[in-house]
């Protein structure tokens, strides 16, 4: 099945500059690249996605980018703020449904003042 | 905002005996979902659903059961739970399979002594 694999696993970045978290993921079928973000002790919410007709998509202050030729998509975050401290996942899905959607083990996040 | 709601939010419990997590959601969706959370594994799915009284296997279905009696509500039944599955338990919920967002409840915090 798909794999998908996620870097870094901890970042830590000063407030107010930018962040970046990478994915890859092996399945070429892969259309559709969701993010969550998970606050402590809260359910993980989609807060971006992407899909493989698009390069780029960008939401306020998100940022996602995707080369289907590398097999590589990211979050960028930019002008980086307290509540934006959190863990990220970023997830794979191939065009069957949900059943089949593959998370990256997540990275955590950590605006420092 | 799509609602999901899981009981209990935490859980012991002994080696050998039975647990039942229970999901409820009040999207109206069809699709529902058993995710587990390990530091370092992200999410991963357990078992689904796409209609009342019946369930699919996911990922890692291993010593997991699921019911799904109603289109409201879905519950995961460890019926020997056994150290290994100390996690975090999310529910989902999903309009359809077709790529759609996924709604997550607050989760369960089962640990097995």
């Amino acid at each position: 099945g798909e794999q998908v694999e996620q870097l870094p696993s901890i970042l830590r970045v000063q407030e107010g500059s930018s962040a970046s978290i990478n994915c890859s993921y092996e399945d070429s079928a892969s259309n559709y690249f969701p993010w969550y973000k998970q606050e402590p002790g809260e359910n993980p919410k989609l807060i971006i996605d992407i899909r493989s007709n698009m390069e780029r998509k960008q939401i306020q202050e998100l940022i996602v980018l995707l080369d289907k030729k590398a097999k590589r998509f990211s979050l960028h975050i930019t002008d980086t703020q307290p509540g934006d401290s959190a863990m990220y996942f970023c997830a794979a899905s191939v065009p069957y449904g949900n059943e089949k959607i593959t998370f990256g083990a997540g990275t955590k996040l950590t605006i420092k003042p | 905002e799509a609602a999901v709601t899981q009981s209990p939010r935490s859980k012991v419990a002994v080696t050998g005996g039975k647990v039942t997590l229970s999901c409820h959601q009040t999207n109206n969706h069809d699709y529902m979902y058993w995710y587990r959370q390990d530091t370092g594994h992200g999410l991963r799915l357990i078992h689904y659903s796409y209609v009342a009284d019946s369930t699919e296997k996911g990922d890692i279905p291993d010593g997991y059961k699921a019911s799904r009696p109603s289109q409201e509500n879905f519950s995961l039944i460890l019926e020997l739970a056994s150290l290994s599955q100390t996690a975090v338990y999310f529910c989902a919920s999903s309009e359809d399979t077709t790529n759609e967002r996924l709604f997550f409840g607050h989760g369960t915090k089962l640990s097995v002594l």
